[in-house]
């Protein structure tokens, strides 16, 4: 099966801009979870989807938000970019079946750089 | 916030030698995975133990896990340069869902 699969893999934006990100979950699994990792904050996790639903919310401002497709493909949103938010941003994605804390497989991540 | 807190911070081992990296966490689980990460890139998902697990091995991985403490290992053994990585330890609670917590990591650096 094809792995997680993460677009665009670099970005560079300016404070104020607004940014999507886009990540193809494996076949089959229903639940894509987004998380941040910075040097100062680690790995953060953001929110989950699963059957396009939020299921589950990080603490995050609400200019974090994200979408998940019939598909089970999903999208994050950063809205009004600031210098804080340059980070990896991780997409993982599993079976979903509401199982506690099942195995995520990740992707490779987008690297966004704020300036 | 994060639940796990790995120790140490960074390790510096030679090829051959054991590497040990401890996590602690804070709060009841239903699982602790282990993670690998290397350089800037996506985790790849190592060994996943359950609460009513103590010890679970896998090839050169021997993870334990003492509930009572709240604190979980990760041995490596007979380590390799390619075992260079940062390694990341997971809860996982009881909630119904996927979401994991994340330590800090521990960053090892196996030289040849």
């Amino acid at each position: 099966k094809a792995g997680v699969t993460q677009t665009p893999r670099y970005l560079i934006k300016t404070r104020g801009q607004q940014v999507t990100l886009s990540c193809s979950p494996i076949s089959g699994h229903r639940s894509v979870s987004w998380y941040q990792q910075t040097p100062g904050q680690g790995l953060q996790f953001l929110f989950e989807y699963f059957s396009e639903t939020q299921r589950n919310k990080g603490n995050f401002p609400g200019r974090f938000s994200g979408r998940q497709f019939s598909n089970s493909r999903s999208e994050m949103n950063v809205s009004t970019l600031e210098l804080g938010d340059s980070a990896l941003y991780l997409c993982a994605s599993s079976l979903g079946g509401g199982h506690n804390g099942e195995t995520q497989y990740f992707g490779p991540g987008t690297r966004l750089l704020v300036l | 916030s994060q639940q796990g807190e790995e120790d140490p911070q960074a390790l510096s081992i030679q090829e051959g030698e054991n590497a040990t990296m401890n996590c602690s966490y804070k709060t009841s689980i239903n699982n602790l995975q282990w993670y690998r990460q290397n350089s800037g890139r996506g985790l790849v998902h190592l060994i996943l133990i359950r609460s009513n697990e103590r010890e679970k091995h896998s090839g050169r991985l021997r993870v334990t896990l003492d509930t009572s403490k709240k604190s979980s290992s990760l041995l490596i053994t007979a380590s390799r340069a390619a075992d260079t990585a940062s390694y990341f330890c997971a809860t996982a609670s009881n909630s119904g869902y996927s979401t994991l917590t994340f330590g800090k990591g521990t960053m090892l650096l196996v030289s040849p």
